[in-house]
């Protein structure tokens, strides 16, 4: 069946060292979301990336979408301490796009 | 606009007794879902509903009931609760709309099962 996977399971950096989580999809996704859990929290919506090789920037974040639209990636700038938590991508099923199918996350800690 | 309001926040449980988490959203999504969430792990799908009177079970639907008598409501039952069931749940609804597709969480419920 459709699967999401993403890699790291968890990555531990420190303080202003850059982190990269990478996403991959075994079937072409119409777009691409990512959230962000910190801890002991709930998931929250970051972004969504709809096109074929878009590059969208949220201040230090850098989310990006492949040319196949089967994989995506999210890179930090100098990570910080509010950094902290699991990011988690998502895309829709194929079956109907308002059942979304999530990765199985990165965990992100940081050393101050 | 209140979301996704799930209840109660925590909760203990002894073993074989059974409860009910609720789940409701006020954002007119058709598609709802119930993931459970182990320390340190991701979202692991319990049930899913596509819309009134409609559920599917997801990868991990066994000692769990739902049902989707309204589109607001999305409760999830544990029949008979067990160890193996300590875990945060996490009640989402989701809509797609012109190409734009996102989930909304609830808090969660920390269920601890003794």
């Amino acid at each position: 069946g459709q699967q999401v996977m993403q890699i790291p399971q968890y990555q531990h950096v420190q303080e202003g060292e850059d982190f990269t989580t990478y996403c991959n999809s075994s079937t072409t996704l119409s777009n691409i979301q990512w959230y962000k859990q910190r801890p002991g929290g709930h998931p929250v919506f970051l972004i969504q990336l709809v096109k074929s090789g878009e590059v969208k920037k949220q201040k230090r974040l850098t989310f990006q979408f492949g040319e196949a639209k089967k994989n995506s990636s999210l890179h930090i700038t100098a990570t910080q301490t509010t950094d902290v938590g699991t990011y988690f991508c998502a895309g829709p099923r194929y079956s109907s796009a308002s059942k979304i199918i999530f990765g199985s996350g990165t965990r992100l800690s940081i050393r101050p | 606009n209140a979301g996704v309001t799930q209840t109660p926040k925590f909760q203990v449980l002894k073993t074989g007794q059974s409860m009910t988490l609720q789940c409701a959203q006020d954002m007119n999504h058709e598609y709802m879902s119930w993931y459970r969430q182990d320390p340190g792990m991701g979202l692991r799908l319990i049930h899913y509903s596509v819309g009134a009177g409609i559920t599917d079970q997801g990868e991990v639907p066994n000692g769990y009931n739902v049902s989707r008598s309204t589109t607001e409501d999305f409760p999830l039952r544990l029949l008979s609760a067990a160890p193996s069931q300590t875990s945060v749940y996490f009640c989402a609804s989701s809509y797609s709309d012109r190409g734009r597709t996102e989930a909304f969480f609830g808090q969660g419920t920390r269920l601890t099962v003794v």
